[in-house]
């Protein structure tokens, strides 16, 4: 699987939009990006994934550049809820199907 | 509907003991994967499985070892514990489709330390 570089930390007040970049210049083909977050001592929750298009459900936006090799996860109206580590992961939709988690960007979501 | 739920939520162990660590799942899922996450770093997978009575390792699988006897469960053995091990061990099942989509749904982890 391709390797995401994601900033380490970043802040967003409550009410704005978060835009959480993630770099995966190496990304193949047949590889998609998938975002999961983890709120403290919690188990990891899923929140969106793409191919090549922009993606949007109830959580999140995923903007994925037309080259494939950097994406934004777009939270529209953070809540103090959305403070969390966000994981950027790329990988195959088939195979043994393992996620590789790197280190995450720290959200924190100032009230 | 639980989802995943794992078994105990927090010990503490003497180095040498043996433990084993529950994971079960309630959607019929027929992966299921065992993490480890120490503190500054990601997950990390320790083993997992495609199916009732298979088990494959992950990229940290020393020191450990596993069983799926049921597809329900997922059985994470530790036989002579080290402070190394000292984590929180987190599980997680999913349910492969086709059409390229999959979503690995966790636990809420489980806390070892190791004396």
């Amino acid at each position: 699987d391709a390797k995401t570089t994601q900033p380490p930390s970043m802040d967003c007040a409550e009410g704005r939009a978060a835009n959480l970049p993630c770099n995966h210049s190496t990304i193949s083909g047949n590889e998609y990006v998938y975002w999961y977050r983890q709120i403290h001592s919690q188990g990891p929750q899923y929140i969106i994934h793409g191919l090549k298009n922009n993606e949007t459900n109830e959580m999140a936006s995923l903007i994925i550049t037309e080259d494939r090799k950097s994406s934004t996860l777009i939270l529209p109206h953070a809540t103090l809820r959305d403070t969390a580590v966000y994981y950027c992961i790329v990988r195959v939709n088939f195979g043994n199907e393992k996620l590789t988690f790197g280190t995450g960007t720290r959200l924190t979501i100032i009230p | 509907n639980a989802g995943v739920t794992q078994t105990p939520k927090f010990r503490v162990l003497k180095t040498g003991q043996s433990m084993t660590l529950l994971c079960a799942q309630d959607m019929n899922h027929e992966y299921m994967y065992w993490y480890r996450q120490d503190p500054g770093m990601g997950l990390r997978l320790i083993h997992y499985s495609v199916g009732e009575g298979t088990t494959a390792k992950g990229e940290v699988p020393d020191g450990y070892n596993v069983s799926r006897l049921k597809k329900q469960n997922f059985l994470l053995g530790l036989e002579s514990a080290a402070p190394s091990q000292t984590s929180v061990y987190f599980c997680a099942s999913s349910l492969p489709t086709t059409g390229f989509q999959e979503t690995q749904y966790f636990g809420p982890g489980t806390r070892l330390l190791v004396l």
